[in-house]
């Protein structure tokens, strides 16, 4: 999702839900999309990337799909914890090059 | 624990202050970042270094010189910094500088505050 002005866009979900976060991507060159998960006072943190030559991946308890039609990515996190509130991000890098830009990122909370 | 390591972790500086952030990775990664993130915004580029060299300078003012001493070490350098320049510095670094196909890892920045 987009944050418009100081607000980013919050999923609330009960612990033990699935999350489905979506993003939309601009550049239909991107052809290398990623996901951070960024906690209050750290870094971006690394979970799960794609390629453009695949519509679907999965690692441990997330999903990530790619739908290049429409340029729409999504992330789904299985049995959601409290842990795994935070701020998430997609992010997009264009054919041959190392220009990761970011989309403006949603805040994911878990409630108890 | 982030393999990339920033210091310092909080700078305030005044306006006529030069300091210097660091970032150091010991992965063997050859390109490197700078990105600059603002309160519940994305991070956004700055710079890049590949294979110790400037790639891509977005446009960044002059008042932010980023020096790359080797391969795994990445400066930034700060002069007559303006309020609106307080922000939290991200560093990273990647493996694949040419291709563009692998992620970045991100340190955990320096929180800098102009006076």
């Amino acid at each position: 999702g987009e944050s418009v002005g100081l607000h980013l866009p919050t999923l609330s979900v009960q612990e033990g839900d699935n999350s489905i976060i979506n993003c939309a991507y601009s550049n239909s060159a991107s052809d290398y999309f990623i996901w951070y998960k960024q906690e209050s006072g750290k870094g971006p943190q690394f979970i799960i990337d794609i390629r453009s030559n695949m519509d679907k991946r999965q690692g441990q308890r997330v999903t990530v799909l790619l739908n290049k039609t429409v340029k729409h990515l999504s992330l789904q996190i299985a049995a959601t914890q409290p842990g795994d509130s935070a701020v998430y991000f997609c992010a997009e890098n264009p054919t041959a090059g190392n220009k990761l830009t970011f989309g403006g990122g949603t805040r994911v909370l878990v409630k108890p | 624990d982030t393999e990339v390591t920033q210091t310092p972790k909080h700078l305030v500086m005044g306006m006529t202050n030069k300091k210097s952030l660091k970032c150091e990775q010991h992965m063997g990664h050859r390109a490197m970042y700078w990105y600059k993130q603002k309160a519940k915004k994305p991070p956004e580029l700055m710079f890049v270094y590949s294979y110790e060299k400037l790639s891509i300078n977005e446009s960044v003012p002059s008042r932010f010189s980023p020096e790359c001493p080797n391969s795994s070490l990445l400066n930034l350098h700060l002069h007559a910094l303006q309020p609106e320049d307080s922000a939290l510095y991200l560093c990273a670094s990647s493996q694949d500088s040419a291709g563009g196909n692998s992620p970045l890892h991100f340190g955990n920045g320096t929180r800098l505050t102009v006076t």
